[in-house]
């Protein structure tokens, strides 16, 4: 089975632009979950989707950022406008359901870098 | 307050050997889920081993165990005859049943493992 799918792995753009970073979770999860990881904070949730709804979004810094999830094997983080401190790995992870005993898996990131 | 401590930003082990890489955490939950996850240096985020609050015995997954004292609140991984492809960093998490199902990490061990 396929795991976490993430598109773009590396994404470079200037200041000002907009970027989508796409997500397709192992199929029949129900949880879909961004994260973003950088070396000042480390790992942090973004948003939080349970069949397809946000169930969180408290994480998301500011209203540059937005995410959807359409239908249940995709979603899309964008940012616009991107600006330098946006420059990060975006991770995207998907979890059969939110229980607590569930592992979520991750995709392979996609690494940002904003000039 | 920290939820995830790992106070060790570094660890050297010698192949073959084992190691124990710490992890203390703080809640106020009485279910709560932790979880160890690797990070190698090409950086996806690999599940290794997962814990529940309730469960009586240690985890084990192949060469990883979990040393889990509930009152100290420690969740300390335990990897067993190590090796080099072992080298990486590595993240403990949990997840509340107060939160939004997500996962918060702690800041991470970098584990070397030496020929």
């Amino acid at each position: 089975d396929a795991g976490v799918i993430q598109s773009p792995r590396h994404e470079v753009t200037e200041m000002g632009q907009e970027v989508t970073l796409r997500c397709k979770p192992i199929s029949g999860h129900n949880s879909l979950f961004w994260y973003r990881q950088t070396m000042m904070r480390g790992l942090e949730l973004l948003i939080y989707f349970n069949n397809n709804v946000p169930i969180d979004d408290s994480g998301m810094p500011e209203d540059r950022f937005s995410a959807k999830m359409p239908n249940a094997s995709f979603s899309t983080l964008k940012i616009q406008p991107s600006e330098p401190r946006d420059s990060a790995v975006y991770f995207c992870a998907s979890s059969l359901r939110p229980d607590l005993s569930y592992e979520q898996y991750f995709g392979p990131g996609t690494r940002l870098t904003v000039t | 307050a920290q939820k995830i401590t790992q106070t060790q930003p570094g660890m050297f082990v010698q192949e073959k050997e084992a190691v124990t890489l710490d992890c203390t955490y703080d809640t106020s939950d009485q279910s709560y889920g932790l979880f160890w996850y690797k990070q190698p240096s090409s950086g996806e985020m690999i599940f290794l081993i997962y814990q529940g609050s309730y469960d009586e015995q240690n985890a084990t997954e192949g060469r990883y165990s979990l040393n889990f004292q509930k009152a100290r609140k420690s969740a300390n991984l335990v990897i067993s005859a190590s090796q080099l492809g072992d080298s990486a960093m590595y993240f403990c998490a949990m997840r509340e049943t107060g939160s939004a199902r997500q996962l918060t990490f702690g800041s991470g061990t970098q584990l070397t493992v030496l020929p």
